[in-house]
């Protein structure tokens, strides 16, 4: 199973870019990565996903290196209400392989 | 749209008793369903899968069981919990088995 990596905890302020990174140096060719966040009491959100090339939306963009052993999740301009815990997963298309980490903690400053 | 809803919201249980979490998807057909836990402080845990009407698949070997009777709906049942089942259970629908997952509000369960 390819694990992920990422840091317990971020800060970023308000109005300013956020980049958020994960590891996942055991990924396989065609596993996919996927980010989601989740605010807290709630459910996940999915927030975007990507297999090799860099992947825009509206909520946010994501970065994969080229060797696709990292990932940066980008926030262009935090708000107060993208203060969450963000999940980076790899997705084989098994379910079985489905493991959310403990994330990254983003606390967004006024 | 597709709604995924859960109930009840929130549950306070002793331990031996019985559970039942219900999970119902809307505005689609044939979804993937998935029961997660989480504990406090903790990341998400896979319980349960199923991809089709009476097809479960058990990720971990523990005291629960799901079931998926109808196409959109997916039952968690234990008969009888543990101090241990204690924590906020998610159900998730894709339509793509382990794609993008939709997420429901949650159960929280607190087993006394």
């Amino acid at each position: 199973d390819a694990k992920t990596t990422q840091p317990n905890s971020m800060e970023s302020n308000e109005e300013e870019p956020v980049h958020l990174p994960c590891n996942h140096s055991t990924i396989s060719g065609t596993d996919y990565i996927h980010w989601y966040r989740q605010l807290p009491s709630q459910g996940p959100e999915y927030v975007i996903h990507g297999l090799t090339s860099n992947v825009n939306n509206r909520m946010a963009s994501l970065a994969i290196a080229e060797d696709r052993k990292s990932s940066t999740l980008i926030l262009h301009r935090a708000t107060l209400r993208d203060a969450a815990v963000y999940y980076c997963l790899i997705s084989s298309g098994s379910a079985r392989q489905l493991t959310f980490g403990s994330g990254t903690q983003l606390t967004v400053l006024p | 749209s597709q709604t995924i809803h859960q109930w009840p919201a929130t549950l306070v249980q002793p331990v031996g008793s019985p559970l039942s979490l219900e999970c119902t998807v809307e505005g689609t057909s044939n979804p993937n369903l998935y029961w997660y836990r989480q504990a406090a402080g903790r990341g998400l845990q896979l319980l349960f899968y199923s991809v089709g009407i009476g097809q479960i698949s058990s990720e971990v070997p523990q005291n629960l069981s799901a079931s998926r009777p109808q196409d959109r709906q997916f039952i968690l049942s234990s008969k009888k919990l543990l101090l241990s089942d204690s924590g906020f259970y998610l159900c998730a629908w894709s339509v793509v088995l382990a794609s993008e997952q939709y997420f429901g509000p949650g159960t929280r369960l607190t087993v006394t």
